[in-house]
Order: C-alpha cells, then structure tokens, then sequence
C-alpha cells in the first residue's frame, strides 16, 4: 500500500516558539494533501485541505495566519505551528490523495504529537 | 455539528465474538464510506471500505452493510481477536472526509 511519512514522530517546544512538520507521499504522487488535528479519545478533526501549487483552504475555526500550509511539491507538505502555545499541544495528522487514479482512497500519516511547554 | 454519528463509544466482547459498530449520516452527497482502525499514538489505517451502490463487502474477518435507504453503515467484526483492540472510526466522503466520534473495541482473551 501506499505510504504517508511524517517529521517529526514527536516534538516537545517551549510556548512562543514554531514548529514545522513534514508530510510526505513515499511512493505516490499527492495533488491534494490533508491536515488532521486529534486530541486525546476524540475524533480527527480536519484542519485544512492543501493543494500543489496553491493556497491551502483552512475549516471555520482554523487560524491561517497560525497553522502555515505550504505544499511545494507533489509528495511533500509542511504545516508550521507559530508562537506555540500550551492549548496548540495535539497530535497531528497528515494523510494524502493518490492523484494516480485510486480513487477516494486516503493514506494517512502516522503523526506527530506536539507537546508545547 | 458532526454529519456521521457513530455507536457505540465503547464495546467489549470476548475472543472470538462479534463486534459491531454501527454509523448513520444525513449528507446524500456522501458517495465513499471507509472504516479507519487507530491503535493508540498512531495514524489510522484504512480497514474496509464500501461505495453507495453496494449493501456489503467483506474482507477476511471484517464485513460492512450498508443500507442506502436508512443512510445507514455498520462494521462487524467476526471472530474478534486480542489484536483487534484499538480505535475504530467510520468515514464518509463528498468532497473531503466526515469522521464519525470513534468507537474503542476491547477484545478480552
């Protein structure tokens, strides 16, 4: 199957500091990537939903100007967490599209658990 | 507000019992329904996963019924195992992915 890799599998920051994670299609190319939030014993919540080669489109709720999206590439998506806070600690997910023809099949990351201190 | 509502929260069963873990949604628009499997720190992984115009699909142990006139899908899993312990999340798809609350599957040996 196909496989979604994720950088770091863990991170611990102190409050105001950024973060940057890594999302990437190991063997597949990925028009459209995603980016999950979930906290303890609750569902994935969507973030927002990015596209190669254009402005991510963030959920009601989600602040852009907080969570930077970049998707440079077709197997590559970086989510930047700035000025960290406490309440930003999660566990955060990715998972990509296979524009290959698989259909609506997503892969998903094994995620990041972002402690901020 | 959360447009798949999945039951139960939690189950146990016994090794070698059948689990079954049922979805409902509202969105006709959904034409993708997939079950994900979480184990704990990890991302979810896709188990089993059935389209509209299809009432079941099986897949070694794991069997979806879907019933498009109630907007109904459920997950059994037959002959629980140990192993099968871990989250279970139902899905459905229009444009992006619905996930439903989750249910936590204790199989005890």
């Amino acid at each position: 199957g196909a496989v979604v890799s994720q950088h770091p599998s863990w991170v611990i920051c102190k409050s105001g500091t950024s973060v940057k994670i890594e999302c990437r299609s190991l063997d597949f190319q990925a028009t459209t990537m995603f980016w999950y939030r979930q906290f303890p014993k609750q569902s994935l919540m969507l973030m927002a939903t990015s596209n190669e080669g254009s402005k991510a489109t963030y959920e009601q709720g989600v602040e852009k100007d907080k969570f930077l999206i970049n998707h440079a590439s077709l197997t590559l998506s970086t989510l930047t967490v700035t000025s960290a806070h406490p309440e930003d600690s999660s566990f955060y997910i990715c998972s990509a599209r296979d524009t290959s023809g698989r259909g609506h099949e997503q892969f998903f990351g094994p995620g990041t658990r972002l402690t901020v201190l | 507000q959360q447009q798949v509502k999945q039951s139960p929260q939690s189950l146990i069963v016994q090794k070698g019992g059948i689990s079954i873990i049922n979805c409902a949604y509202e969105n006709t628009a959904f034409d993708y329904f997939p079950w994900y499997q979480q184990f704990p720190g990890k991302g979810p992984a896709l188990l089993i996963a059935i389209r509209p115009d299809v009432s079941e699909k099986k897949e070694g142990r794991f069997t979806i019924s879907f019933n498009k006139s109630a907007k109904q899908f459920s997950l059994h899993i037959m002959d629980s195992q140990p192993g099968d312990s871990a989250t279970y999340f139902c899905a459905s798809l229009d444009y992006k992915l619905s996930f439903g609350a989750g249910t936590t599957v204790t199989v005890r040996a």
